[in-house]
């Protein structure tokens, strides 16, 4: 099965509310994650990163947090805005067998709706 | 230049044609991708790419056909397709092997149809 993993397919929130968008993961010995926001018609987007020796990190209105313990990952925005609509992908680093470049294995996506 | 240029944007094809999808980036990155994206569904890797080396095939069938030119230039050739390989096909690249925090940068894609 996939070794990412997301709660809900669906999120609505209201405008200038705040939004919280969570991740599962199962490979404990992943120590590097991304957040993607993927707009229509658009190749994903970075939003913000993580290493597994933090558990937090902030960026301008996003914070993402990680729980190594519950293997657990969430993508925090603050202020929703119209523009934050978007399906929003967690990946984690892929490590692969004899070094060179590795690849990124994507969380199944929540589609994030803003209602004015 | 941050970008990840793909082409063509979008491409009909039948089961017997022969096409290439194009990818360039001109951010002196290494290592470079190519994921496939079926509706709703997350991107899955297909091949990586490092300094201009295949490094990772994910078990992906021999009618896709990667090639690295050069380190700004990825091609992906197509041959004898079926309709399930409709999908959108991303590029990627990366200045370096990822877990040394270097980002991912992805292209807008290519919406692939096979008839």
């Amino acid at each position: 099965g996939e070794s990412v993993g997301l709660h809900l397919p669906t999120l609505s929130v209201q405008e200038g509310d705040n939004s919280i968008i969570n991740c599962a993961y199962s490979n404990s010995a992943s120590d590097y994650f991304i957040w993607y926001k993927q707009e229509s018609g658009k190749g994903p987007q970075f939003i913000i990163d993580i290493r597994s020796n933090m558990d937090k990190r902030q960026g301008q209105r996003v914070t993402v947090l990680l729980n190594k313990t519950v293997k657990h990952l969430s993508l925090q925005i603050a202020a929703t805005q119209p523009g934050d609509s978007a399906v929003y992908f967690c990946a984690e680093n892929h490590s692969y067998s004899g070094g060179g470049a590795d690849g990124l294995t994507f969380g199944k996506g929540t589609h994030l709706i803003i209602q004015p | 230049d941050t970008e990840v240029t793909q082409t063509p944007k979008h491409l009909v094809m039948g089961m017997t044609n022969k096409k290439s999808l194009k990818c360039e980036q001109h951010m002196g990155h290494r290592a470079m991708y190519w994921y496939k994206q079926k509706a709703k569904k997350p991107p899955e890797l297909m091949f990586v790419y490092s300094y201009e080396k295949l490094s990772i095939n994910e078990s992906v069938p021999s009618r896709f056909s990667p090639e690295c030119p050069n380190s700004s230039l990825l091609n992906l050739h197509l041959h004898a397709l079926q309709p399930e390989d409709s999908a959108l096909y991303l590029c990627a690249s990366s200045s370096g092997v990822l877990r040394s925090n270097e980002k991912l940068f992805f292209g807008s894609g290519t919406q692939l149809s096979v008839l």
